[in-house]
């Protein structure tokens, strides 16, 4: 079965430290990948999509993800962490002729001082 | 920069009754969805709509949910007869293609069924 999975359902850095939010898929086909960003009382903002043109794609906020089809991972990360990253992020798969997004479960960050 | 708004932002219902959820996506989008997010779980697909009709939808959509695009800006989901556990956060969410286009949400509506 098609699915997706967000180790660790809560992450804490400190400020200036290096982010890592794991993302691993379950998949016969290499999906369309996506991370998006949920603040406080808003919807959904993309971060970053992978489309398959490379494997390494930079997103909004100095956030990059890597695609690693031998380890079916999409971690998404980001060198030094800011007060204002402090959010829940979501990782999402859509599958090849698919419409609909499949989401993780979620990670929430914090950001401590 | 063009962005999918949803009304209301907050809706309180009694159980048994019909709740409508307002959604205007991005104007030259051609796909529309709709998803859930019950408090402390994932977000879940509903449905999805196209061409004016369902392409795609979830078990959770069931005789109860439908959705209308009435008027070429508006897309609407209905729940007929609500229950407790309707009780979530709903997102609109429109792209303009399937496959790598990125699905642009709305800020959600919160629904709390008494």
């Amino acid at each position: 079965a098609q699915s997706v999975t967000q180790l660790g359902s809560h992450v804490s850095v400190s400020e200036g430290a290096l982010v890592l939010l794991r993302c691993n898929y379950s998949s016969s086909v290499p999906p369309y990948l996506f991370w998006y960003v949920q603040y406080p009382n808003q919807g959904l903002q993309l971060l970053l999509k992978y489309t398959s043109a490379a494997t390494l794609v930079k997103g909004i906020n100095g956030f990059e993800a890597e695609f690693k089809k031998s380890e079916t991972s999409f971690h998404l990360t980001k060198p030094s962490a800011h007060m204002s990253d402090a959010a829940e992020y979501f990782c999402a798969v859509r599958f090849p002729q698919g419409g609909k997004l499949i989401f993780g479960q979620g990670t929430e960050l914090s950001v401590k001082p | 920069e063009p962005e999918v708004t949803q009304t209301p932002s907050h809706q309180v219902t009694q159980m048994g009754q019909e709740v409508i959820l307002r959604c205007v996506p991005i104007s030259n989008h051609l796909y529309f969805y709709w998803y859930r997010q019950i408090l402390g779980q994932k977000v879940e697909f509903l449905v999805s709509f196209y061409n004016n009709e369902i392409s795609e939808k979830s078990e959770i959509f069931d005789d109860q949910f439908s959705v209308e695009r009435p008027d070429g800006s508006n897309f609407t989901l209905k729940i007929r007869s609500t229950k407790l556990e309707d009780s979530a956060m709903y997102f609109c969410a429109s792209s303009v293609g399937q496959n790598n286009q990125p699905q642009h949400f709305g800020d959600g509506t919160r629904l709390s069924i008494l």
